[in-house]
């Protein structure tokens, strides 16, 4: 069956202007996870989603980052007004059940991002 | 302080030869998971194995094997008689419940050449 896909696989933009990184989980999977992985660096956890809600949003870097989910399905990670340290792969995850701490998570290819 | 601290960077062995990838974590939580995952070349994070903190036991499958000791907080990955397929970026993960919810952490990951 398909895999996690995200849109757009790469993504270029100045400094200041929104962007919505667009995350598709595996079908009937209920937990969904984003991610930014710096250049050369580990996983930084950002939120998960159950269902349709996050119970935690504390890991967002900054008010400029938000996540949404609807239908148990697409998410939409949107950073506005995009500073050059936003630069970075973000990464999402679904898992099957409700994000217990021991599920394992199946990640996407990312989403490359460039602001310049 | 890093929850999950890959000290390896980078390691560079000749094929067949056996390596070790450490992991070393820090939780205060008495029921937790650690994971290993894989991140080839291509991108895409896969993943390897899962142990929950009241498993103990040592695991095998192939010619992938992990020490999970609690006494000393590591999760230690060994290949035997590495492959060139085996090059990649190797993450060792931890999720653990904080009273914000379920918190999930990355090392920094080592990144494992095997020459031909």
């Amino acid at each position: 069956g398909a895999g996690v896909s995200q849109s757009p696989s790469n993504k270029v933009t100045e400094k200041g202007k929104d962007v919505e990184l667009r995350c598709d989980p595996i079908s009937g999977h209920t937990a969904l996870y984003w991610y930014r992985q710096r250049l050369g660096q580990g996983l930084e956890f950002l939120i998960y989603f159950q269902g349709n809600s996050a119970p935690d949003k504390s890991g967002l870097p900054s008010d400029r980052f938000s996540a949404e989910r609807t239908g148990e399905s697409v998410s939409t990670l949107t950073i506005q007004r995009t500073q050059q340290e936003d630069s970075a792969v973000y990464l999402c995850a679904s898992s099957p059940t409700r994000g217990g701490r021991g599920e394992t998570q199946y990640f996407g290819p990312g989403t490359r991002l460039l602001v310049l | 302080a890093q929850k999950v601290t890959q000290a390896q960077t980078e390691i560079s062995v000749v094929e067949k030869e056996d390596v070790t990838l450490d992991c070393v974590y820090e939780t205060r939580d008495t029921t937790y998971y650690l994971f290993w995952y894989k991140q080839p070349p291509s991108g895409e994070l896969v993943f390897l194995i899962r142990r929950n903190s009241f498993d103990e036991q040592n695991e095998i499958s192939g010619r992938y094997s992990w020490n999970f000791q609690k006494s000393t907080s590591s999760f230690n990955f060994t290949i035997t008689a590495s492959q060139v397929v085996d090059s990649a970026v190797y993450f060792c993960a931890l999720s653990e419940y904080q009273n914000t919810g379920n918190q999930f952490y990355f090392g920094t990951g080592t990144s494992l050449t095997v020459i031909p």
